[in-house]
């Protein structure tokens, strides 16, 4: 079954405790990406990856950290969470196509739902 | 990307059609209209696309004005598990845009009632 899978599912830690969300697609797709959602302020995109080794910052890229040497993974890495962290947090993935409509539909995990005390 | 404004809360009634509007008014040439929806805090799911021509597919159908300015997702027949919020989201396609990235407003939240 064509998925991204996201772990954990739920985690609560404390400020300062360095965390890593895992994500993992079985798509083949090049293009991956991290958002936040936060309640009043939708989804916005932390960092993004177009293929192995290529990650770029998003919108909201303070406090994180990303890696990309397989096309399948892309990590999410929090050095020194903070409260303001506290977030429901989601991986997409897409190909990204060279001919014909562009469309690439993104694909999105579960979702992660992380509490920093 | 072109601004969207949707209706915070629409209802339907189980078995009706749901008609889900969006006004897009500064669209451009190669922007194109996606629709996305979020079941209860799950990841988004994509429904369906356009540029210019009216489209459908398995979940709904997207009609798009001729003036591109507006358009309406339709759930022909809505169930209880339609109940979510619908994103209406209009950009260049990711060959375009390097960055990729879907910027989800408010969205409308539909409840399907028994």
């Amino acid at each position: 079954e064509a998925q991204v899978t996201q772990n954990p599912r739920y985690l609560i830690t404390v400020t300062g405790k360095k965390l890593t969300v895992t994500c993992s697609q079985n798509m083949n797709h090049e293009y991956m990406s991290w958002y936040r959602q936060d309640p009043g302020l939708g989804l916005r995109q932390i960092y993004y990856s177009m293929n192995v080794e290529v990650t770029d910052k998003g919108d909201v890229p303070e406090g994180y950290k990303v890696s990309r040497k397989e096309k399948r993974n892309f990590p999410l890495i929090l050095e020194s969470p903070s409260p303001n962290q506290t977030s429901l947090y989601f991986c997409a993935s897409t190909f990204i196509p060279g001919t014909g409509d562009p469309y690439n539909e993104q694909f999105f995990g579960p979702g992660t739902r992380l509490t920093v005390l | 990307d072109a601004k969207t404004t949707q209706p915070p809360s629409m209802d339907c009634a189980e078995g009706r059609a749901a008609n889900l509007p969006c006004n897009h008014s500064t669209i451009s040439g190669n922007e194109y209209v996606y629709w996305y929806r979020q079941i209860h805090s799950q990841g988004p799911q994509y429904i369906i696309h356009g540029l210019k021509n009216n489209e459908t597919n398995e979940m709904a159908s997207l009609i798009i004005t001729e003036d591109r300015k507006s358009s309406t997702l339709i759930l022909p027949h809505a169930t209880l598990r339609d109940t979510a919020v619908y994103y209406c989201i209009v950009r260049v396609p990711l060959i375009y845009n390097q960055g990729g990235k879907l910027i989800f407003g408010q969205g409308t939240e539909l409840s399907v009632k028994p």
